[in-house]
């Protein structure tokens, strides 16, 4: 089973839309999670850590489900700026386990 | 905002050829790491290294690959007999503090885009 599960998408939303990614995660004893963004052909960029009591950044939300063992990124008010491939990542004992990302495309 | 930073940004380098990639990480952080993304896959490790030595290394990291701190701030990953399939993205990164503390990210560079021919 992979480490990090991610839908690749991709997910093709109109200016101002609302939308949301998931990751699932399998190792239960994982510490620390991220959600990273990534431009076509660049590096990727830490867009937000998420903590256990869920937090928000302007328009992005990220949650964690200790549980379910997954958590969440939600976008508003989506802007043509924000395409790109949203990576979650994962953290148990040393290592960053990165999802394989989510493309997502903001269609004016 | 410091940042890690890598060089050369593009490597055209012949098969069986050696190349170096180097890396200057973040000045304070204990914590460097090698990763490589084929066009069009996932970010894939290579190697983590602190205290000047390798933690951890993963199966793509065989005998052909070597990491060095040659002084305080250099951090190099050398290919000594490239192969086609060795084309792709490097990225360095490094972190602040052990990853078991909470909210420790990985910080990227701008990688180096490896051309094997």
């Amino acid at each position: 089973r992979k480490e990090v599960e991610q839908d690749p998408g991709p997910f093709n939303v109109p200016e101002g839309a609302t939308v949301a990614f998931n990751c699932t995660y399998s190792n239960s004893a994982s510490q620390s999670f991220f959600w990273y963004r990534q431009d076509c052909r660049k590096e990727p960029k830490l867009l937000m850590s998420v903590y256990s009591s869920g937090n928000e950044d302007g328009r992005f939300t990220a949650q964690l489900n200790r549980a379910s063992q997954y958590i969440s990124l939600l976008i508003r008010d989506s802007k043509l700026s924000d395409s790109a491939t949203y990576l979650c990542v994962v953290v148990t004992g040393n290592q960053f386990y990165f999802g394989t990302g989510t493309s997502l495309t903001v269609i004016p | 905002e410091p940042e890690v930073t890598q060089t050369p940004s593009h490597q055209v380098t012949q098969m069986g050829q050696e190349v170096i990639l180097r890396c200057v990480p973040i000045s304070n952080h204990l914590y460097f790491y090698w990763y490589r993304q084929i066009l069009g896959q996932k970010v894939e490790f290579l190697v983590s290294f602190y205290n000047n030595e390798i933690s951890e290394k993963s199966e793509i990291f065989d005998d052909q690959f070597s990491v060095e701190r040659p002084d305080g701030s250099n951090f190099t990953l050398k290919i000594r007999s490239t192969k086609l399939e060795d084309s792709a993205m490097y990225f360095c990164a490094s972190s602040l503090r052990p990853t078991r503390s909470e909210n420790s990210p990985l910080h990227f560079g701008n990688g180096t885009r490896l051309t094997v021919t």
